[in-house]
């Protein structure tokens, strides 16, 4: 079935400093893939998507590429804020899918 | 506008026991999805629901079933607690066909002792 592996953490990060947290995935056909975001105590927010093929997806500075030829998605920043400390999830939907598949997380801490 | 509400936000049941748990979607929405969220990892779906009858399932016994009601509302019960369902369960809402626009809960954080 479908699935997601992403880079195992904890990562600690000083502030502006890049950020990258692989993603790849299984699944037949083209999925869409997603980032999602949780910061402590709140639910998960959508970060970015990508629909096809070398769509790249962007926001609040975070930015991913759906590569289909490596199965991946990773995640990138350029230069992290003490505020985007939080766990990172990478999901899929598979096609004619109503549900998302998730990575285990990987939680990002931020240093001032 | 609100978004999703789940309650309670903590319960502690023990095994054996039954629970339910409580999800209004957010306004404007008609699907719900549950998901339970093991401590470190990701969540997983257990299933969503649609025009009040479930329209797709994961990988989780019949001891885990749900319901929707006409207010969209959904309740996710589950029978025969074990000690490995302890976990976070967050509710999904969504409109129909919009694989895109999930928004979550904050969940239901469920300790079996």
């Amino acid at each position: 079935g479908d699935s997601v592996t992403q880079m195992e953490g904890p990562v600690t990060l000083s502030e502006e400093a890049c950020l990258t947290i692989n993603c790849t995935y299984t699944a037949t056909g083209y999925p869409s893939l997603f980032w999602y975001v949780q910061y402590p105590g709140e639910g998960l927010q959508l970060l970015l998507k990508a629909t096809k093929a070398d769509d790249k997806g962007s926001n609040k500075g975070f930015e991913a590429t759906y590569r289909k030829e490596t199965t991946s998605f990773h995640l990138e920043k350029g230069s992290v804020q003490v505020s985007d400390s939080a766990v990172y999830f990478c999901a899929l939907s598979g096609v004619n899918d109503y549900k998302l598949s998730f990575g285990a997380g990987t939680t990002v801490t931020v240093r001032a | 506008d609100a978004g999703v509400t789940q309650s309670p936000t903590h319960l502690i049941k023990t095994r054996g026991q039954q629970v339910t748990l409580r999800c209004s979607p957010k306004s404007g929405h008609d699907t719900v999805s549950w998901y339970q969220q093991a401590l470190g990892q990701g969540p997983q779906f257990i299933f969503q629901y649609y025009e009040e009858e479930e329209r797709q399932r994961g990988n989780f016994p019949d001891r885990f079933s749900g319901h929707q009601f006409p207010n969209y509302s959904s309740e996710l019960n589950v029978n025969a607690l074990l000690l490995g369902d302890s976990a976070l369960y967050l509710c999904a809402s969504s409109l129909a066909g919009a694989l895109y626009g999930y928004t979550f809960g904050s969940g239901t954080r469920l300790t079996v002792v």
